[in-house]
């Protein structure tokens, strides 16, 4: 089964520093990979994606991933932190072992802190 | 263009009852995903349903049911609430059902239960 593993539940920066969560996957095929945002209590918002194409994805907020398939990996960074960037981040795999559809498999998130 | 809706925010129930959340999709979106959210478990895939059929189906008891209508909104119920079914509960809204397609999340509803 695809799934995805994100290191550190935790990451603490200051602001300006870079950001970067690291998220792994593991896929016999190609997978489509996300990275989502949760601020409290709410709902998810989707920072970017990846599908096919081009391996290093932008997205909002400043924020991009890349995806390296020899490493098996789709970290997300930032150049430069804001207050406003701290928040849960989540990774997801969709694709045909997941179950197909519209079927998200997340990571177990991490909370990036930002710090004066 | 309004977002995906859920109703109500938040819920509280006693053990034993049963219960009724509600997802508004975007309009046009005729796919409803639902994924169950507590810290201990993370974000768990529920169902998804698609053109009022469901399409596929997380590894839930059958306590955990749902339904898509003709306008595309969706309920998801669970019956004999346990403790443990304290959670916040997202909806995904989708164009289509595909592994391609962008999924656009509600707020939730966060369900407790005493």
């Amino acid at each position: 089964a695809q799934s995805v593993t994100q290191l550190g539940s935790h990451v603490s920066v200051s602001e300006g520093a870079l950001v970067l969560l690291r998220c792994n996957y593991s896929s016999s095929v190609p997978p489509y990979l996300f990275w989502y945002v949760q601020y409290p209590n709410q709902g998810l918002q989707l920072l970017l994606k990846y599908t096919t194409g081009a391996t290093l994805v932008k997205g909002i907020n400043g924020f991009e991933a890349e995806f390296k398939k020899s490493e098996t990996s789709f970290h997300l960074t930032k150049p430069s932190a804001h207050m406003s960037d701290a928040a849960e981040y989540f990774c997801a795999v969709r694709g045909i072992l997941t179950g197909g559809g519209n079927k998200l498999t997340f990571g177990t998130g991490t909370q990036l802190k930002v710090e004066l | 263009k309004a977002g995906v809706t859920q109703t109500p925010r938040y819920l509280i129930k006693t053990r034993g009852q049963q219960v009724t959340l509600s997802c508004s999709p975007i309009s046009g979106h005729r796919s409803v995903s639902w994924y169950q959210q507590t810290p201990g478990q993370g974000l768990q895939f529920l169902f998804e349903y698609f053109s009022e059929t469901q399409r596929n189906k997380g590894n839930f008891p059958g306590r955990f049911s749902g339904r898509q209508f003709s306008n595309s909104r969706s309920e998801m119920n669970v019956s004999t609430l346990e403790l443990g079914d304290s959670a916040l509960y997202l909806c995904a809204s989708s164009f289509s059902s595909g592994t391609n397609t962008e999924a656009f999340f509600g707020q939730g509803t966060r369900l407790t239960v005493v």
